[in-house]
């Protein structure tokens, strides 16, 4: 079975640049995620998708950072423009359904920098 | 608000230590529990985890007990390998929310 998918892995932009990365979930996983790790924490989660509508952004800083789940399959994060402190591991996650105990599979992540 | 906290690393040992990374956390209720794996240069695995009080998780030879008295779910193994050198992570889940709450992570560096 296919894993996570993520596209690119590494990106470097100037602060207010545009940047968008790209997640593709396990076939059928109803579920989304989009995690940011920042270099030395853990990951903090941005935005949350149960198919394509929004579950929870409450941790998105909405004046920057945009995400879309077109169709509840494919995913895209962006941020516009970007800030120095946007650097770091951006980690898409899917499950195969809300609620219950459900396992989230990780992708392998895109790391950002940010210069 | 809920939160995990674990033992700064890095945490250095010889092959066939025992190991325990230590994690606590604080929640508004009873989550579940998990420990999470990055080895170098991929994605983020489950390792293990425990639904409810006194589970007992286990994997690959590691374990963690979930403590609801200590509010603690700490990591161990009875000995380590090489390939064990990881970054390692513990969190917690509300079912209802699905969404993982991470501690800031162990490196755990195994050496021959």
């Amino acid at each position: 079975e296919a894993g996570v998918a993520q596209s690119p892995r590494y990106k470097i932009i100037e602060k207010r640049q545009s940047v968008a990365f790209w997640c593709n979930p396990i076939s059928g996983h109803a579920t989304l995620y989009w995690y940011q790790q920042i270099l030395g924490q853990g990951p903090k989660l941005l935005i949350q998708f149960q198919n394509n509508g929004v579950v929870d952004d409450s941790q998105l800083p909405k004046d920057r950072f945009s995400a879309e789940r077109l169709k509840g399959v494919d995913s895209t994060l962006k941020i516009q423009p970007a800030k120095l402190e946007d650097s770091a591991v951006y980690l898409c996650a899917s499950s195969l359904e809300r609620g219950g105990t459900t396992e989230a599979f990780f992708g392998q992540g895109t790391r950002l920098t940010v210069v | 608000g809920n939160s995990v906290t674990q033992m700064e690393g890095p945490v250095t040992l010889s092959e066939e230590a025992f190991l325990t990374i230590n994690c606590t956390y604080t929640a508004t209720g009873y989550p579940s529990l998990f420990w999470y794996v990055q080895y170098p240069g991929e994605g983020l695995q489950l390792l293990l985890k425990a639904t409810k009080a006194d589970d007992k998780g286990s994997n690959k030879g590691f374990e963690a007990t979930y403590r609801k008295e200590t509010t603690s779910f700490h990591l161990e193994k009875g000995s380590v390998q090489v390939s064990d050198s990881a970054v390692y992570f513990c969190a917690l889940r509300f079912n209802a929310g699905n969404m993982l709450t991470f501690g800031g992570g162990t490196r755990l560096m195994v050496k021959p």
